[in-house]
């Protein structure tokens, strides 16, 4: 079973508007992170925000906030405000403890913010 | 303030051939990865380090190999390239000390096997 799943390969969303980017993940572990990264077309990884499991406020950084719902294991992204500079690929990501820290990351979504 | 730098940028191979893919960082970060990023795919760990001298296998090992002789450097040697190598390859540094810490990845390089 895929670890993070991100349905959405593609989105559109028209400048300064709100956007949400799925991601759902499977784990057994009671203590895991999930963290979601921007890949523009120039390649680099950015890191955008974190969420613990044991967090129970929604992370927010700027722009930026995860809609975290534990009970569901979704991990959406939202996006507010959206510039054409957000037009990248984003992944969500995921670290559980009992793998050894190992992170595992979704097939991404390819974002379009359109003028 | 270089992070995790990767080198080469940029390499083509010939099927059979072998070579290093270097990444160094100097953040002092104990945990160290290895990713392989097909078009239009996300990250895969190949292998990974939780310091100098410890290493471990991650999802897609095979073809590969790493060493971790110190803290800062973690090479990945391609023994003898196929055409299915052919991807970008992320390197990656975490601190461990805090479970909220994210992984810091270098540029990334570019592999060609022809």
């Amino acid at each position: 079973a895929q670890k993070i799943t991100q349905t959405q390969p593609g989105m559109f969303v028209q400048e300064k508007e709100a956007v949400t980017l799925d991601c759902t993940y499977d784990t057994s572990d009671q203590s895991y992170g999930l963290f979601w990264y921007k890949q523009p077309s120039s390649g680099e990884m950015i890191f955008l925000i974190y969420q613990g499991s044991y967090d129970e406020q929604n992370a927010t950084e700027g722009r930026y906030s995860l809609n975290f719902q534990k009970a569901r294991k979704s991990a959406n992204l939202v996006i507010s405000a959206s510039q054409l500079g957000d037009s990248a690929m984003y992944f969500c990501a995921m670290r559980e403890k009992n793998t050894g820290n190992q992170f595992y990351f979704g097939t991404g979504t390819s974002l379009t913010v359109i003028p | 303030n270089a992070g995790v730098t990767q080198t080469p940028k940029f390499r083509i191979l010939k099927i059979g051939q072998s070579m290093t893919l270097q990444c160094a960082q100097d953040m002092n970060h104990n945990y160290m990865y290895w990713y392989r990023q097909d078009p239009g795919m996300g990250l895969k760990l190949i292998y990974y380090s939780v310091g100098a001298g410890i290493t471990d296998k991650g999802e897609v090992p095979n073809g590969y190999n790493v060493s971790r002789s110190t803290t800062e450097d973690f090479p990945l040697r391609l023994e003898l390239a196929a055409p299915s190598q052919t991807s970008v390859y992320f390197c990656a540094s975490r601190q461990a000390l805090n479970s909220n810490q994210p992984q810091h990845f270098g540029d990334g390089t570019r592999l060609s096997i022809l």
